[in-house]
């Protein structure tokens, strides 16, 4: 099955600084890979998403990119709030005919210090 | 926010005993599903349904067990507790169970097994 790694588990930056979290995979049939965020004591919730015919996608002041040669796709958060603070997880998924079943990353803690 | 209750949201229980947790929906999707959560492990899919009737497994499925007998309500038992399945849980919904479609999540349901 799928194996999604995800890098750093933590990061602490300072606001205004950049934040990059990296993942990678491991099956070469995952064609969609989402951006989680979840704040204490909430579920997850989507923030950006990206399909493998796609290199990369912005939204403000976040974006992913995608390399399918190397099977990685990163996060990059640009001027950071202390609002970013949450934890974040990447996720894969492939066409399996029926549900979406993501297989999640293991998450990274990020922390926005004023 | 996507209209997704879990109850109980904390429960403390001893092992041996049996659990159910509830998850009820009023977005009218087809496609429910439950993870788990733990350190080190993101989150994980234990099991899923596709209508009324209809469930699959997870990746993490052992000891656990689902019924879904109305679009709006699916439950997740744990026949005997055991310590292992201490965890935070999660309910997700989706509407068409398609590669690159939104999970929303509930807000989860705390677990500890004694």
């Amino acid at each position: 099955g799928e194996n999604v790694e995800q890098h750093p588990s933590t990061l602490s930056v300072q606001e205004g600084d950049s934040a990059v979290i990296k993942c990678t995979y491991s099956d070469s049939a995952s064609n969609y890979f989402p951006w989680y965020k979840q704040e204490l004591g909430k579920g997850p919730q989507l923030i950006i998403d990206i399909r493998s015919n796609v290199g990369e996608k912005k939204d403000q002041r976040i974006a992913v990119t995608l390399n399918k040669t190397a099977k990685h796709f990163s996060l990059h958060i640009t001027e950071t709030q202390p609002e970013d603070s949450a934890v974040y997880f990447c996720a894969a998924s492939r066409d399996t005919g029926t549900a979406s079943k993501l297989t999640f990353g293991t998450g990274t803690r990020l922390q926005v210090t004023l | 926010d996507a209209g997704i209750t879990q109850s109980p949201r904390h429960k403390v229980t001893e092992t041996g005993t049996p659990v159910t947790l509830r998850c009820h929906q009023t977005e009218n999707h087809r496609y429910m599903y439950w993870y788990r959560q733990d350190p080190g492990h993101g989150l994980r899919l234990i099991h899923y349904s596709y209508g009324v009737k209809d469930t699959d497994k997870g990746e993490v499925s052992d000891g656990y067990s689902v019924s879904r007998s109305k679009t709006e309500d699916f439950l997740l038992t744990l026949e005997s507790a055991t310590s292992s399945q201490t965890s935070v849980y999660f309910c997700a919904i989706s509407d068409q169970g398609r590669v690159g479609e939104k999970l929303f999540f509930g807000s989860g349901t705390q677990l500890s097994v004694l």
